[in-house]
């Protein structure tokens, strides 16, 4: 059974305050890894899409680092933002089903 | 447009009831997907079209009915659920240039079912 673990399952911090997440994931098989934000009553939003060990992707203050050897990825928030809350969802895509499977998600609360 | 919308947003249906949940998008995608999500679970995988073929089935029962009829539009008919079928279900759609589809799916906001 393939199985995705992020942590920590939810984060309160204050505003200005830099925050990170783990997603970890087989590390057999690995095709991709995503990351969505996911905001209450919205569309989940694509954030990265890393496929290379090593990867680093960047996106304005969020950033992200991907180790296929051992099988995790960071997610950095530089300088949160009360904007910033939401449900960050990392998926694994192994090169075997072409199916994504999600973790249960880190949600990060941001207060003014 | 990067949109990929949902309707309805809202659906309460008995479990004799037949009712069909549409997802469109227009960013000339060609690959489409249907998952569905309970309160607090990640979101998991149904179905999922390439070229407006079934190319995966989840295992899920029959009750579900997919359809595509063109490469913008994606159903998803539903008949004689169940109360535990109550959940979120979200479409979503990417290139699907590749095999397996590695690249960035765009989500609806998704459509929240309840059976009674």
């Amino acid at each position: 059974i393939l199985n995705v673990e992020q942590s920590p399952q939810s984060l309160h911090v204050q505003e200005g305050d830099s925050t990170n997440f783990t997603c970890s994931f087989p590390s057999s098989n690995f095709y991709a890894l995503h990351w969505y934000r996911w905001e209450t009553a919205k569309s989940p939003e694509a954030l990265f899409v890393m496929t290379l060990n090593g990867d680093e992707k960047k996106k304005g203050r969020i950033s992200a680092t991907l180790n296929t050897k051992e099988g995790y990825s960071y997610l950095y928030i530089k300088g949160s933002q009360p904007e910033d809350s939401a449900t960050y969802l990392c998926a694994f895509l192994y090169n075997q089903g072409g199916k994504l499977i999600f973790g249960q998600g880190t949600e990060l609360s941001v207060k003014p | 447009d990067t949109e990929v919308t949902q309707t309805p947003k809202h659906l309460v249906m008995g479990m004799t009831n037949k009712k069909s949940l549409k997802c469109e998008q227009h960013m000339g995608h060609r690959a489409m997907y249907w998952y569905k999500q309970k309160a607090k679970k990640p979101p998991e995988l149904m179905f999922v079209y390439s070229y407006e073929k079934l190319s995966i089935n989840e295992s899920v029962p029959s009750r579900f009915s997919p359809e595509c009829p063109n490469s913008s539009l994606l159903n998803l008919h539903l008949h004689a659920l169940q109360p535990e079928d109550s959940a979120l279900y979200l479409c979503a759609s990417s290139q699907g240039a590749t095999t397996p589809p590695t690249d960035t799916q765009y989500f609806g906001p998704g459509t929240r079912l309840t059976v009674l």
